[in-house]
């Protein structure tokens, strides 16, 4: 079975600078994608970015990027001039490419951007 | 503008009692999923469905089930609630394999 480990319950960092969230996953398949949701306080769970596993270039959404190192299975999401509304639990997730559309999360880092 | 909706932000029930969380969407999807959230342990997937009246297991299915009898439609159940299934839940449904799931709100549960 998957497994998704993010090592980083909580992190802080002040408004502007530049943080980096860990996850790393195990799989055996070589088709498969990989998320990073944002769930603010309160409020609902929304699709930060996407990584599909066939794919070399790393995925990046505005001030959003990804480090997608497959042989490593390591999956980083790293936030450039980071914001107030920033501030959420950050939870990487596992899709296999075929079958079940099952999402596998990981434990969720709780990211608090200070300003 | 995607939206899943959740009937309910806040539940209390009471140990023994059979609760209903109904689920919304209004975007046509034919996967739809229920997941609970507990701190540390992430989302975690209960059940899901690819279909109406289809449904298939998820993780953690024990003390569980589901209906879905119109395709916008998913509801979970709690035949007899217990206090291990204080959680917040959330819905979520997908268009397609690999692609994003749009989650609802959520509901929290406190079972006492």
């Amino acid at each position: 079975a998957q497994t998704v480990t993010q090592s980083q319950p909580e992190m802080s960092v002040q408004e502007a600078e530049t943080v980096t969230l860990s996850c790393t996953y195990d799989t055996s398949e070589n088709n498969y994608y990989l998320f990073w949701y944002k769930q603010p306080p309160s409020r609902q769970m929304i699709l930060v970015i996407r990584q599909e596993a066939y794919k070399q270039q790393n995925a990046t959404e505005n001030r959003f990027s990804v480090n997608f190192q497959k042989a490593a299975k390591s999956f980083s999401l790293k936030i450039s001039d980071s914001q107030l509304g920033d501030t959420a639990m950050y939870f990487c997730a596992f899709m296999n490419g075929q079958g079940a559309q099952k999402l596998v999360f990981g434990q969720g880092t709780r990211l608090t951007i200070n300003p | 503008d995607v939206k899943v909706t959740q009937s309910s932000r806040y539940l209390v029930k009471r140990t023994g009692e059979k609760v209903f969380l109904e689920c919304v969407q209004d975007m046509d999807h034919e996967n739809m999923f229920w997941y609970r959230q507990d701190p540390g342990l992430g989302l975690r997937l209960i059940y899901f469905s690819y279909d109406v009246k289809m449904k298939e297991k998820g993780d953690i299915p024990e003390g569980y089930s589901v209906s879905r009898e119109k395709k916008e439609r998913f509801s979970l159940i709690l035949e007899s609630a217990s206090t291990n299934q204080t959680s917040m839940y959330l819905c979520a449904s997908s268009l397609l394999v690999g692609y994003e799931q749009y989650f609802g709100p959520g509901t929290r549960l406190t079972v006492t």
